[in-house]
């Protein structure tokens, strides 16, 4: 596609409930990271993807958060039994290819609310 | 390991102003350096960023950001700001074939009229 899509571009999920985002990466980049961003945050590194692989999960907060990616592409991010704590943007973000300086761009992330 | 600060969480300055906006950044190795800015209720988007060669990097909409190794710093600065400049700013940096880019906490600009 055009850009990094994400969805859903608002959730809102009780306590407790287990909650998907989803990422499409800009076709062609072999890199995928997400990125969280709570109320008056910076960027809070989660997680990225090299092809399929993740050789870093060190920046996922807790063992309720997990990702996968599948075909070099589509990635989902699943937090299990959501805390209000939860509540943050997730950004999603690409690139051509790790390292080297290549730019990576963003999605306009899933907006997460846990009442 | 690598880290990034910005100085000041909020800029605040008069429309046609000079926009200063600090950033200084720790790494054991030449860094790549980036600038972001994030519109409300936006994704990030890239400004410019600096990865080898002339130090003085221009980027989108009058934005240009200096690489000073002696100082650790990668400021950006734009002579005079525009009412659409307001947004939040983010400082980046990374390193060649490191895959995580670490961002500043982000500086909101306000612009007065």
């Amino acid at each position: 596609g055009a850009g990094v899509s994400q969805s859903p571009s608002n959730k809102v999920t009780e306590k407790g409930k287990d909650v998907e985002l989803r990422c499409d990466p800009i076709s062609g980049h072999t890199a995928l990271y997400w990125y969280r961003q709570s109320l008056g945050q910076g960027l809070e590194f989660l997680i990225y993807f090299q092809g399929n692989s993740a050789p870093d999960k060190s920046g996922l907060p807790s063992d309720r958060f997990s990702a996968e990616r599948t075909g070099g592409s589509v990635s989902t991010l699943t937090i299990q039994r959501t805390q209000q704590e939860d509540s943050a943007v997730y950004l999603c973000a690409s690139s051509f290819d790790f390292g080297s300086g290549n730019t990576i761009y963003f999605g306009e992330g899933s907006w997460l609310t846990v009442v | 390991a690598q880290s990034v600060t910005q100085l000041g969480s909020h800029v605040s300055v008069s429309e046609g102003a000079l926009v200063l906006l600090r950033c200084n950044y720790s790494s054991s190795v030449p860094p790549y350096l980036f600038w972001y800015v994030q519109y409300p209720n936006q994704g990030l988007q890239l400004l410019l960023k600096y990865t080898t060669g002339a130090t003085l990097v221009k980027g989108i909409n009058g934005f240009e950001a200096e690489f000073k190794k002696s100082e650790t710093s990668f400021h950006l600065t734009k002579p005079s700001a525009h009412m659409s400049d307001a947004a939040e700013y983010f400082c980046a940096v990374s390193q060649y074939n490191f895959n995580k880019f670490y961002f500043g906490s982000g500086t909101k600009l306000n612009v007065k009229p």
